[in-house]
Parts: structure tokens; C-alpha cells; sequence
């Protein structure tokens, strides 16, 4: 599987939106770009994937950039609750499994 | 909504003893793992099950570490004899197996501590 690069943290306001970078300069034709984020003391939680286009869901928007080397997560209204370790995973469709990095820790600030 | 449950959420042993953890994943889901995750690190994946078969183990130190999923539903993880440095989170995953639309549902894990 392609490695992905986070930034180990990040800070944002409150009810401003939340950009977090990923690169994944290797990603091959047939991976998928997968964000999940971990709570404090809680497993894991599904946010969003995409292989090309760009995605919108309840939770967050996932832009990816033309040549997939790279990608945003943006939380649109970021809450306290947001406050959590962000993990960017590349997952090849043929094996079902991730492989999570270290993650970006974001702190929203009132 | 459907959850992975798992027990117990807290585990204090002694060195050298035996742990057993148990996850029951969304009915439904074919697709079972198994993660340890140490303070500060990501999620390692220890062992996968598709049914009852074991797809990947190739993490799982296999000489003090044995998983089963013995009807393709519930699994438990054991560890024995538990060593100072297997401390950590446990969690389970379950997954539907749908290839290009895959998601894990992980439960809220075992937090394990050996003495």
C-alpha cells in the first residue's frame, strides 16, 4: 500500500473550517483515499473515502487533487467535538485491510 | 444504530497470566480484524477474518497470541502468557467486505494493562 504524510498536529477555531493535508505521492490507480478519525479513549470512526472526485458527505468534504497525489479533508463548521486524531489511509481495492499512520492531531479552540 | 461490541473494557493482569478478549461485530459483516493500538501510535492490525477463516495474520506474534472466530460471527483474541509490553488498546473491527465501498465499524476496544 501507498504511505501517506500527515502533519502531526493542527489547530482550528471554532466554527471556522477545518483543512487537513495529506500526501500520498505513490498512490497507484486502483487505491482508495480513506479518512477516519479517533476520539479520545474510543475506536476509530469512518468519515469519508474517494478514489478520484471529489466527495461530500454529513460529516466532511474530501478534495482530491487532479493527480491524486494529494488530498484535503475539510470539516465546514468545526466543533469542540471535532477534537480528535485524523488519519489519512490509502487502501488498495483488492485488499480489504488499513494501515493507519500516526495521524494528525487536531484540537479545536473555542 | 448497529455497534461492534466488545468486552471487557478494562483489563488489569500480572505478567505471565492469560487474557482473553471478545468481540461480537454488526450482524451481518463477513469481515472481522482485530487492531492494537499503543499509546501515541496508530492502529496495528493484528489478525483478519473473513468467516471463520483467517485471511492475514502475519502481524499476530503467534507464539503467545491466538485468535478464533469459530462460527464466523463472534471472535476472541488470547494472549498467553501476557508481557509487560503487550499493554495497550485492543480493538475489533467489522467490515461488510464490499470492495470499493469499504468501511470499517470499530468498537470502543479493551484497554489492557499487565503489571
Amino acid at each position: 500500500d501507498a504511505k501517506t504524510t500527515q502533519p502531526p498536529s493542527m489547530d482550528c477555531a471554532e466554527g471556522r473550517a477545518a483543512n487537513l493535508p495529506c500526501n500520498h505521492s505513490t498512490i497507484s490507480g486502483n487505491e482508495y483515499v480513506y479518512w477516519y478519525r479517533q476520539i479520545h479513549s474510543q475506536g476509530p470512526q469512518y468519515i469519508i473515502h474517494g478514489l478520484k472526485n471529489n466527495e461530500t458527505n454529513e460529516m466532511a468534504s474530501l478534495i482530491i487533487t487532479e493527480d491524486r497525489k494529494s488530498s484535503t479533508l475539510i470539516l465546514p463548521h468545526a466543533t469542540l467535538r471535532d477534537t480528535a486524531v485524523y488519519y489519512c489511509i490509502v487502501r488498495s481495492i483488492n485488499d480489504y485491510k488499513l494501515s493507519f499512520g500516526a495521524g494528525t492531531t487536531v484540537t479545536v479552540r473555542a | 444504530e448497529a455497534e461492534v461490541a466488545q468486552s471487557p473494557r478494562y483489563k488489569i493482569t500480572e505478567k505471565s497470566q492469560a487474557v482473553a478478549f471478545w468481540c461480537d461485530p454488526i450482524s451481518g459483516h463477513a469481515t472481522l480484524y482485530w487492531y492494537r493500538q499503543i499509546l501515541g501510535q496508530g492502529p496495528e492490525l493484528l489478525v483478519q477474518f473473513q468467516d471463520e477463516s483467517v485471511v492475514d495474520d502475519s502481524q499476530l506474534p503467534k507464539d503467545r497470541f491466538s485468535a478464533e472466530r469459530l462460527k464466523g460471527v463472534d471472535s476472541t483474541l488470547k494472549i498467553q502468557p501476557a508481557e509487560l509490553g503487550d499493554s495497550a488498546m485492543y480493538l475489533c473491527a467489522s467490515s461488510p467486505g464490499d470492495a470499493t465501498n469499504e468501511k470499517l465499524f470499530f468498537g470502543s476496544g479493551t484497554q489492557l494493562s499487565v503489571l
